[in-house]
């Protein structure tokens, strides 16, 4: 089983539709999670850390259930520039910052 | 935003051939990471740095791989008798706080 297991994609929708991807991770014991994004042939750069009470950063809402070991990023009013691939990403516990990232999701939003 | 630059942005080499990729971290910081993206997959954790010695690494980073920190600023990754499936995207990080600031990324390409 992967460590952290992302839909591939691609997710086509229009602009102003909303959008949510979801990830599962197999590590119980993992203590950190993270959406990264990452444009083509870019580095990843942090969309938004993902808290168990969930939290909201303008139009992206992060949502993580320990119980489930899963975690979703909602894009809400989708806009052109919001096209990348979003990674979901999981600090193991006993790793100082040693990220693991899943595949990722791409997303493309059309006019 | 903290700047993580790395260099060069594109190398290319000749199958067995050695290369140094370096990057100059977010200034003051102990610790360190080399990640690798291999084209269409995803990132992987290389190894880490912590105080001018390794701290962790996958096993990818077998004795191919050596990482050094040479004039207390620069980091480099050296890869000995290069392989055509080392062709991949290298990025360093460079942790603050709970973000992981990546460098923009050098392009390998062993032929």
């Amino acid at each position: 089983r992967k460590e952290v297991e992302q839909d591939p994609g691609p997710f086509n929708v229009p602009e102003g539709a909303t959008v949510a991807f979801n990830c599962t991770y197999s590590n119980s014991a993992s203590q950190s999670f993270f959406w990264y994004r990452q444009d083509c042939r870019k580095e990843p750069k942090l969309l938004m850390s993902v808290y168990s009470s969930g939290n909201e950063d303008g139009r992206f809402t992060a949502q993580l259930n320990r119980a489930s070991q899963y975690i979703s990023l909602l894009i809400r009013d989708s806009k052109l520039s919001d096209s990348a691939t979003y990674l979901c990403v999981v600090n193991k516990r006993d790793s100082s910052y040693k990220l693991i990232f899943g595949s990722g999701t791409r997303l493309l939003v059309r006019p | 935003e903290p700047e993580v630059t790395q260099t060069p942005s594109h190398q290319v080499t000749q199958m067995g051939q050695e290369v140094i990729l370096r990057c100059v971290p977010i200034s003051n910081h102990l610790y360190f990471y080399w990640y690798r993206q291999i084209l269409g997959q995803k990132v992987e954790f290389l190894v880490s740095f912590y105080n001018n010695e390794i701290s962790e690494k996958s096993e990818i980073f077998d004795d191919q791989f050596s990482v050094e920190r040479p004039d207390g600023s620069n980091f480099t990754l050296k890869i000995r008798s290069t392989k055509l499936e080392d062709s991949a995207m290298y990025f360093c990080a460079s942790p603050q706080n709970t973000e992981a600031f990546f460098g923009q990324g050098t392009r390998l390409t062993v032929v």
